[in-house]
């Protein structure tokens, strides 16, 4: 099966700029995640669907991220305007979600951001 | 309360070695203990993962020890392999929601 699939790879911006990351789980995974993994650290849970419907954006810093998941499939990330702090690795995951808890979460390769 | 204490940071293992990584969490909530392997430019990769009413989980050369009364568990990599290589985290988790370590970057050279 395909995996998670983000873009772009890479991008530079400056501060105060907006960007936006693109995210296609895989086929049938109801459940879909973004992570921020800043240098050297763990991956930060930012938000997780359900389906279209957000389950948890509690470390989702509201003033300047939004996300949006259209028709259950696709998502994007979008920051506005991105600070300095916000140069890290943004994460896509997905996951089948349903009855079932604690499904392995599948991790897309990430989109590194540079803010200058 | 929220956090997942792991150890150590960086770990150098001669090939063939067992490479040892401990993590340590105090949400007792928790029902579910992953462990991924990242390598750069790559997303984390579930490598194993374990429920709290188990004590150890074995797969291949990876096994994960658990001790609920502690509230630690470890991952054990035997006969370590240049290819194994990467940064490793444990994570934490309930209601779908993971905790990740600190990550620890493991050479394994030889």
């Amino acid at each position: 099966e395909a995996g998670v699939a983000q873009s772009p790879r890479y991008k530079i911006i400056e501060k105060r700029q907006s960007v936006a990351f693109w995210c296609n789980p895989i086929s049938g995974h109801a459940t879909l995640y973004w992570y921020q993994q800043i240098l050297g650290q763990g991956p930060k849970l930012l938000i997780q669907f359900q389906n279209n419907g957000v389950v948890d954006d509690s470390q989702l810093p509201k003033d300047r991220f939004s996300a949006e998941r259209l028709k259950g499939v696709d998502s994007t990330l979008k920051i506005q305007p991105a600070k300095l702090e916000d140069s890290a690795v943004y994460l896509c995951a997905s996951s089948p979600g349903g009855s079932y808890s604690n499904q392995p979460q599948h991790f897309g390769d990430g989109t590194r951001l540079s803010i200058l | 309360q929220q956090q997942v204490k792991q150890s150590p940071q960086s770990l150098i293992v001669q090939k063939g070695g067992i490479s040892i990584i401990n993590c340590a969490y105090e949400n007792t909530a928790f029902d579910y203990f992953p462990w991924y392997q990242q390598f750069p430019g790559k997303g984390p990769a579930l490598l194993i993962a374990i429920r709290p009413d188990v004590s150890e989980k074995k797969e291949g050369r990876f096994t994960i020890s658990f001790n609920k009364s502690a509230k630690q568990f470890s991952l054990h990599i035997m006969d370590s392999q240049p290819g194994d290589s990467a940064t490793y985290f444990c994570a934490a988790s309930k209601a779908d929601k993971l905790i990740f370590g600190t990550g620890t970057r493991l050479q394994v050279f030889p």
